[in-house]
């Protein structure tokens, strides 16, 4: 079975500071995908990346990097210069086929990143 | 146009209802989803259709039923509506591995 961990509850940070969500996966498929969320207080879920499993280059994103290792079975995410704005919950997930069509994530426990000025 | 879709935003409901969620995607996406949100924050898949064929039932009590119409819609329907069902739903669809969610729904047992 898949799964996802991000050991990371919640992080404090001051802004301008950077901060890495880390996240840690488990899955016996050879082809997968890798995800990251950022659900605001808003609440709605915001889509940030994609990765699938044969590309292990690392993302830049304006201030947002990933940082995916296959050896170690690692996604993190880093923020730069973290904002206020930056404020939400974070989620990790990773997707599998499923026989019948269509594909399951399987969501972290999201980490509660808080940026304070 | 929204992609996905869902209605009602918010519902409030006594324990013991039936609701209903409705949830359209404009997509042409073949897989729409339901997840469910708990009160804290993990989110968990609760079923999945390829063109209107149920594909994931994971373990979801029978009092929750999925119907899609048609590869545009998937709706939820649960019956005798207890408190613990209250949390936020999520109805998604994807094609390859590019997932859309709707805004959510929270729904609320009193």
């Amino acid at each position: 079975a898949q799964k996802v961990t991000q050991a990371q509850t919640e992080i404090s940070v001051v802004e301008k500071e950077d901060v890495t969500l880390d996240c840690v996966y488990e899955t016996r498929d050879t082809t997968y995908y890798l995800f990251w969320y950022k659900q605001p207080p808003s609440g709605e879920l915001v889509f940030l990346i994609r990765r699938n499993s044969f590309d292990e280059q690392n993302e830049i994103s304006g201030r947002y990097s990933w940082n995916f290792q296959k050896s170690t079975s690692s996604f993190n995410f880093t923020i730069t210069a973290s904002q206020v704005v930056d404020s939400a919950v974070y989620f990790c997930a990773l997707s599998e086929a499923i026989t019948g069509g269509g594909n399951k994530l399987t969501f972290g426990t999201g980490t509660q990143l808080k940026v304070e000025l | 146009d929204t992609a996905v879709s869902q209605t009602p935003k918010y519902l409030v409901t006594q324990m013991g209802n039936d609701k209903s969620i409705k949830c359209e995607q404009n997509l042409g996406h073949d897989t729409m989803y339901w997840y469910k949100q708990d009160s804290k924050k993990f989110l968990k898949i609760m079923f999945s259709y390829n063109n209107k064929e149920l594909i994931i039932n994971e373990t979801v009590p029978n009092r929750f039923s999925p119907k899609s119409p048609d590869k545009a819609h998937l709706n939820l329907h649960i019956n005798s509506l207890e408190l613990g069902d209250s949390a936020v739903y999520f109805c998604a669809s994807s094609h390859n591995y590019g997932y859309t969610f709707g805004s959510g729904t929270r729904l609320t047992v009193v």
